[in-house]
C-alpha cells in the first residue's frame, strides 16, 4: 500500500452532471498529480498541483479543474460530464525534488458516465 | 515526441521463464524511466526505475536494461511466477517536471 487514498471508489453520473473526486497524499508528500486511465490504456496526465498551485497541465479541456489544500490533499472537478469521461481517475503523490521523483499512485476512482 | 511506445501488447510466459517487455521514447529530455505493475481494479504500483546514468538496474527478479543511444529500455522478469500476471506499464519523465508519460501497457500472463 502506498498511503495514497482516493474517494469515492466508484461513481456513476449522467451526461452533463458535475463530479468531484478526492485524494489524500502520502505523508510528507507535497505534490499531487492526476491521471485519467481509459479502459485498456495507460494513464494520461491531467494536471499537477504543487503548493496549492497548478504546476502543469496535459491535453485536457478547462472543464477539468482541481484544487490542492494546505494539507496537500487534492480535488479533481469535472464539469459537463461526457460519455468519454468514463475512466479510472488516479492521483499520485510525490515529493518535489530536482530531477523528478517517484510517484505513488492511489487505488483510483472508477467514474462511469451514462 | 511525447510518446512512449511499448511492446508487446500481450505476453504469455510459462512459469519459471523470462518475461521481456520493451519501450522506446523520442524525447531526449526524459531522464527518469519507471516501470509500474497494475492488477485489475487497482492503481499502478512502482516496480523499479532507472535514470540514464546507468545501463542496468536489478531489484530481485526484476531488471531494467537501458540503452541511451537507442532511446530504448526494457523490463526483464526472471523466474516468472503466476502471481506476476498483471499489466505492466513503462513510463518516462523529465527533470524539473514530474509529469509521467506512460506506454500503452503489456498484459502478462504467466501460465502455471
Amino acid at each position: 500500500e502506498t498511503g495514497v487514498t482516493q474517494s469515492p471508489t466508484h461513481l456513476i453520473k449522467t451526461r452533463g452532471q458535475q463530479v468531484t473526486l478526492r485524494c489524500s497524499s502520502q505523508s510528507g508528500h507535497n505534490t499531487v498529480s492526476w491521471y485519467q486511465q481509459a479502459l485498456g490504456q495507460g494513464p494520461q496526465f491531467i494536471f499537477q498541483y504543487y503548493r496549492e498551485e497548478e504546476n502543469g497541465r496535459g491535453n485536457f479541456p478547462p472543464r477539468f479543474s482541481g484544487l490542492q489544500f494546505p494539507n496537500y490533499s487534492s480535488e479533481l472537478n469535472v464539469n459537463a460530464l461526457e460519455l468519454d469521461d468514463s475512466a479510472l481517475y488516479l492521483c499520485a503523490s510525490s515529493t518535489r525534488l530536482a530531477g523528478g521523483d517517484t510517484q505513488y499512485f492511489g487505488p483510483g476512482t472508477r467514474l462511469t458516465v451514462l | 515526441q511525447q510518446q512512449v511506445k511499448q511492446s508487446p501488447q500481450s505476453l504469455i510466459v510459462q512459469k519459471g521463464g523470462i518475461s521481456i517487455i520493451n519501450c522506446a521514447y523520442e524525447n531526449t529530455a526524459f531522464d527518469y524511466f519507471p516501470w509500474y505493475q497494475q492488477f485489475p481494479g487497482k492503481g499502478p504500483a512502482l516496480l523499479i526505475a532507472i535514470r540514464p546514468d546507468v545501463s542496468e538496474k536489478k531489484e530481485g527478479r526484476f531488471t531494467i536494461s537501458f540503452n541511451k543511444s537507442a532511446k530504448q529500455f526494457s523490463l526483464h522478469i526472471m523466474d516468472s511466477q503466476p502471481g506476476d500476471s498483471a499489466t505492466y506499464f513503462c513510463a518516462a519523465g523529465a527533470a524539473g517536471f514530474q509529469k509521467l508519460v506512460f506506454g500503452t501497457g503489456t498484459r502478462l500472463l504467466v501460465s502455471p
